[in-house]
């Protein structure tokens, strides 16, 4: 089973700064990788997949990139609806598996 | 409206059994690999099972094989989840998700809790 830490697992950030968010895989998994924003109460929302593309109707601001082992979401500049908890997920092998999680709050 | 709507949740006391429906709507549903994906109260996500499209071929986590079954009815755009011997363990929000690729997840229901409890 291919094991995805996530880092920070907290990460404070003021309204309209950058945040940056670290996932990294126990072995390649190539692009084959997803990232979810998830608030209270609600489900996931999928932001990106292929590592670095956007899913319909997510801002800009949200920006992936890595390959292999190493991946980041990139959140240019962070609104009040941005503070949330966000996954990644890789599916190159089975079984699907998700990282702990980061959740973004508000400085 | 494309949509996934699950239900069937509720409180359930250990060793019982308990089935979980997803209501499709809105998309091509027999078309589409779908999955469940479970939350335990305070952490992270955990995949649990996928069906194929036809519903010929499934896939489960290690945690729960042997006791969960997935099947999907395409005449009635419907995903279920079969749970037997519930232990503490299952005790989750559990959601169904719309398959792609290789398997992410771009399409999610609300979820429906179980909790296992005496």
């Amino acid at each position: 089973e291919i094991v995805l830490t996530q880092s920070p697992a907290t990460l404070s950030v003021s309204p309209g700064e950058r945040a940056t968010l670290s996932c990294r895989t126990s072995q390649s998994v190539n692009s084959n990788l997803a990232w979810y924003q998830q608030t209270p109460g609600q489900a996931p929302r999928l932001l990106i997949y292929g590592s670095s593309s956007r899913a319909t109707g997510v801002p800009a601001r949200f920006s992936g990139s890595g390959s292999g082992t190493e991946f980041t979401l990139t959140i240019s500049s962070l609104q009040s609806e941005d503070f949330a908890v966000y996954s990644c997920q890789q599916y190159n092998n089975w079984p699907l598996t998700f990282g702990g999680g980061t959740k973004v709050e508000i400085k | 409206q494309v949509q996934l709507a699950e239900s069937g949740g509720g409180v359930v006391q250990p060793g019982r059994s308990l089935r979980l429906s997803c209501a499709a709507s809105g998309f091509a549903f027999r078309n589409t690999a779908m999955h469940w994906v479970r939350q335990a109260p305070g952490k992270g996500l955990e995949w649990v099972a996928v069906v194929s499209y036809d519903g010929s071929d499934q896939i489960y986590a290690d945690s729960v094989k042997g006791r969960f079954t997935i099947s999907r009815d395409n005449s009635k755009n419907v995903l279920y989840l079969e749970i037997n011997n519930l232990k503490s363990e299952d005790t989750a929000v559990y959601y169904c998700a719309r398959g792609r690729q290789r398997d992410y997840f771009d399409l999610w229901g609300q979820g429906t809790l179980v909790t296992v409890s005496s």
